[in-house]
């Protein structure tokens, strides 16, 4: 079946890089997501990558795809106190139907 | 542009009850999706309208119903609730131009059931 999984916690200090990984499931995932949650509030979408690219970096984000693997991860660098959120990863299962991880809790330490 | 709202933010309701949550998207979107998010869960996704029909649905039971409105606004509607049904229940929009299927999510309702 689908299934998205995530490591629960993830803690860095402040000015290193972060690092979240994701495995997922389904081979025929068209995007794959990662979601920043804030505590009250809603989730935002921080980047997204395409099934068929290996890379993609949007300032400090930074996304690898290893479709062999089924691997998913998201460098945050010189990761900062803001950066203090939970993290999701999330699959596409075609009209706009997405299966998420439980999310990785980002700790910052100073 | 107005960005989703739902109603209410939170509630509380007791086992066996019937709710009604509300959400408004996005401006230009016509395609809403309901998620029920437990805590220290990801969301799970519970069914999504799209011009006013169900187009999907996840493993949720016919308890769980929607509408969405000509303005495409949505409610989602919980009968006989179960006390394992308090969660977070996210509305997202989206637009058929949004290639990526980024979802737009509002803050949600938090529903408690005592």
């Amino acid at each position: 079946g689908e299934d998205v999984e995530q490591s629960l916690f993830l803690s860095v200090r402040e000015g290193d890089s972060s690092v979240i990984n994701c495995t997922y499931t389904d081979s025929s995932s068209t995007y794959l997501y990662w979601y920043k949650q804030e505590p009250g509030a809603g989730l935002q979408l921080l980047t997204y990558i395409f099934s068929n690219m290996d890379m993609k970096q949007d300032q400090r984000l930074t996304v690898l795809l290893n479709k062999k693997d089924k691997h998913l991860s998201l460098r945050i660098a010189d990761t900062q106190t803001g950066d203090s959120a939970i993290y999701f990863c999330a699959e596409s299962t075609g009209n706009y139907q997405l299966i998420w991880g439980a999310g990785t809790k980002l700790i910052i330490k100073p | 542009e107005t960005g989703v709202t739902q109603s209410p933010t939170h509630l509380i309701k007791t086992r066996g009850q019937q709710v009604t949550l509300r959400c408004s998207s996005q401006s230009g979107h016509n395609t809403v999706s309901w998620y029920q998010q437990a805590l220290g869960q990801g969301p799970q996704f519970i069914f999504q309208y799209y011009r006013e029909e169900e187009n999907g649905r996840g493993n949720f039971p016919p308890r769980f119903s929607g509408l969405q409105f000509p303005n495409y606004s949505s409610e989602l509607n919980v009968n006989a609730l179960e006390l394992d049904e308090s969660s977070l229940y996210l509305c997202a929009s989206s637009g058929t131009g949004a290639s990526t299927g980024e979802l737009f999510f509002g803050e949600g309702s938090r529903l408690t059931v005592l």
